[in-house]
């Protein structure tokens, strides 16, 4: 079965600084990877999907992963963080068991918070 | 072009109720999947709707069942409720034959007393 492991449950980053929130999946066949982003008391917002047609990724907000088969990893980063990114982001990993359907197999979740 | 909306946003039930909760799909869209998202955890796949009926499912007990009608909007079920059942519940809709993208709604925020 698929998995999705993401290291640090918390992060903190200062205004400005690089955020990076780390997720390594497994799959045994070449997967679709997502990053959803959560604002409290309300649903996932999708930020990136990686669908194999490109490693880096560029989303919504200024935020982009790339994905590196080798390491197993889809990191998702953003240059400069904004006091508006402090939220709980969601690695996901889809996997098809019948065909023409999909379920999301979510990590556990990173919660980012900036300081000013 | 409304999103996936959700009813009700709160609930609350006690041990051994009955609750069930409503969803309408995103314009357009004609698969809905039903997650639970415990406190402090990730979302975790219930099972999924196409076409009225059940084509997958996740490791939940038969405690929990769904319907699609035919206007592809769903209700989730949950009987002999639980303490531990208290979760948000979130429904999401696709479109078949396409990526898959799913779109969330808010959620049902579920406490069993």
């Amino acid at each position: 079965a698929q998995s999705v492991t993401q290291l640090g449950s918390h992060v903190s980053v200062s205004e400005g600084a690089l955020v990076l929130l780390r997720c390594n999946y497994s799959s045994s066949v070449p997967p679709y990877l997502f990053w959803y982003v959560q604002y409290p008391n309300q649903g996932l917002q999708l930020l990136l999907k990686y669908t194999s047609a490109a490693t880096l990724v560029k989303g919504i907000n200024g935020f982009e992963a790339e994905f590196k088969k080798s390491e197993t990893s889809f990191h998702l980063t953003k240059p400069s963080a904004h006091m508006s990114d402090a939220a709980e982001y969601f690695c996901a990993v889809s996997e098809s068991k019948v065909l023409g359907t999909y379920k999301y197999i979510f990590g556990t979740g990173t919660r980012l918070k900036v300081l000013a | 072009d409304a999103g996936v909306t959700q009813s009700p946003t709160h609930l609350i039930k006690t041990r051994g109720q009955q609750v069930t909760l409503r969803c309408s799909p995103k314009s357009g869209h004609d698969t809905v999947s039903w997650y639970q998202q415990a406190l402090g955890q990730g979302p975790q796949f219930i099972f999924q709707y196409y076409e009225e009926e059940e084509r997958q499912r996740g490791n939940f007990p038969d405690r929990f069942s769904g319907h699609q009608f035919p206007n592809y909007s769903s209700e989730l079920n949950v009987n002999a409720l639980l303490l531990g059942d208290s979760a948000l519940y979130l429904c999401a809709s696709s479109l078949s034959g396409t990526d898959e993208k799913l779109f969330f709604g808010s959620g049902t925020q579920l406490s069993v007393l």
